[in-house]
């Protein structure tokens, strides 16, 4: 079946540092991409999301493109804040494997910025 | 719009007890589901519901049953609590639409099984 690896963390780095948090993906279809985001005692919040080849995901400073011939979806952001101190999780949906509502998530990376 | 909504916010129980979690959307949203988040695990589905009196199993249902009287409301039942079902429960829902719809998700439930 369908399934995300992201890199382990946990991820510490210092307010104004460079962040990449790594996605890899096995799909048997062509699925939608996400990152989500999960602060401190609250529920998941889209982050980005890209639906096709090529696409590049970005809000709040983040990015993500949708690589194809690597089966990659890498976050990343220039310059991190104490604020952006959360679980990050890459998921999929894949229209083939159960419709484009299921979500498989990778297994987290949690991130903390330093001030 | 309160969004997706979650009672209780903490439960413990003891082991063989049943309880239902609650999960409410004002969003008319067709589509809500049920995931359990484990540490190193990451989200996993339980059951999910297309519709009011239409429901379906996911993942990981085993020890879970649910119900969808009413598009707002999909409770999630344990009928005999076991250690194992120790986790984060999290509600969802989504329009159904053509493509992809921002899932919401609810502030989750933390249950603890003795």
């Amino acid at each position: 079946g369908d399934s995300v690896t992201q890199m382990e963390g946990p991820v510490t780095l210092s307010e104004e540092a460079f962040l990449t948090i790594n996605c890899t993906y096995t799909a048997t279809g062509y699925p939608s991409l996400f990152w989500y985001v999960q602060y401190p005692g609250e529920g998941l919040q889209l982050l980005l999301k890209a639906t096709k080849a090529d696409d590049k995901g970005s809000n709040k400073g983040f990015e993500a493109t949708y690589r194809k011939e690597t089966t990659s979806f890498h976050l990343e952001k220039g310059s991190v804040q104490v604020s952006d101190s959360a679980v990050y999780f890459c998921a999929l949906s894949d229209p083939f494997q159960g419709g484009s509502e299921k979500l498989v998530f990778g297994k987290g990376t949690k991130l903390t910025v330093n001030p | 719009n309160a969004g997706v909504t979650q009672t209780p916010k903490f439960q413990v129980l003891k082991t063989g007890q049943s309880m239902t979690l609650q999960c409410a959307q004002d969003m008319n949203h067709e589509y809500m589901s049920w995931y359990r988040q484990d540490p190193g695990m990451g989200l996993r589905l339980i059951h999910y519901s297309v519709g009011a009196g239409i429901t379906d199993q996911g993942e990981v249902p085993n020890g879970y049953n649910v119900s969808r009287s009413t598009t707002e409301d999909f409770p999630l039942r344990l009928l005999s609590a076991a250690p194992s079902q120790t986790s984060v429960y999290f509600c969802a829902s989504t329009l159904l639409a053509g493509g992809y719809n921002e899932q919401f998700f609810g502030p989750g439930t933390r249950l603890t099984v003795l």
